[in-house]
């Protein structure tokens, strides 16, 4: 079945640019989804169909999706932006949701 | 807006059948996708299913033989059922709309143990 690939970590200092890859294959020809969960929290997509922004989600938050890998960009991480961060895409060969194992982004 | 509630047990025994509800508010399930996700502890986020509005289904390959999921329109609900659970059963259950997931209830805990 489908894999999604995320790093299980990533840090960066308040201000700076975060960047989280979500790679798979041929993912460049599906929809991609970020998802941000903050402990007891419910998931909250931040961007969907791979570029677009929720109304409510700041405009810090941005996506892309090319070359091989979806890419989940954070511009001027502050210390609220501190969670996991998921991908999902829909699976249509094999009918499913998959979900990256996840990314835990943590501000220095 | 549109919300969801999950309900339920928050204990269920070995072997028992979890089941739980999701209530939707605010707008008609009579279209989108509804999903049904986990995160068991120290673990990422899993999905198990959806219904559509027509009722079809589709499952986690890894759960499919204790899945199902169903939609009650009337009720404004879609319904989880999950067979033989284990101890790896344990987890945060959440119902989601549409393939995007653009709205999710706040979320259960089914914990299984005798």
């Amino acid at each position: 079945s489908y894999v999604l690939t995320q790093p299980p970590s990533v840090s960066v200092a308040p201000g700076k640019t975060a960047r989280i890859t979500c790679g798979g294959d041929n993912i460049g020809s599906k929809s991609v989804h970020w998802f941000q969960q903050k402990p007891g929290q419910a998931p909250v997509v931040v961007i969907y169909y791979d570029s677009d922004r929720p109304s409510g989600i700041p405009a810090r938050f941005s996506g892309s999706n090319s070359g091989g890998t979806a890419t989940l960009t954070i511009t001027r991480v502050d210390a609220g932006d501190e969670a996991d961060y998921f991908c999902q895409v829909w699976d249509n060969g094999y009918d499913h949701v998959v979900f990256g194992g996840g990314t835990k982004l943590t501000v220095l | 807006q549109v919300q969801l509630q999950e309900s339920g047990p928050g204990l269920v025994k070995p072997s028992e059948t979890l089941s739980l509800t999701c209530t939707v508010s605010g707008g008609s399930i009579s279209s989108y996708y509804w999903s049904w996700i986990r995160r068991p502890p120290g673990k990422g986020l899993e999905w198990i299913g959806h219904v559509y509005n027509s009722g079809s289904t589709n499952y986690a390959p890894s759960l499919k033989s204790r899945v199902t999921i169903s939609l009650d329109s009337s009720k404004n609900q879609f319904s989880l059922r999950l067979s033989s659970v284990t101890a790896a059963d344990t987890a945060v259950y959440y119902c989601a709309r549409d393939l995007s997931m653009d709205v999710w209830g706040q979320g259960t805990t089914v914990t299984v143990s005798s």
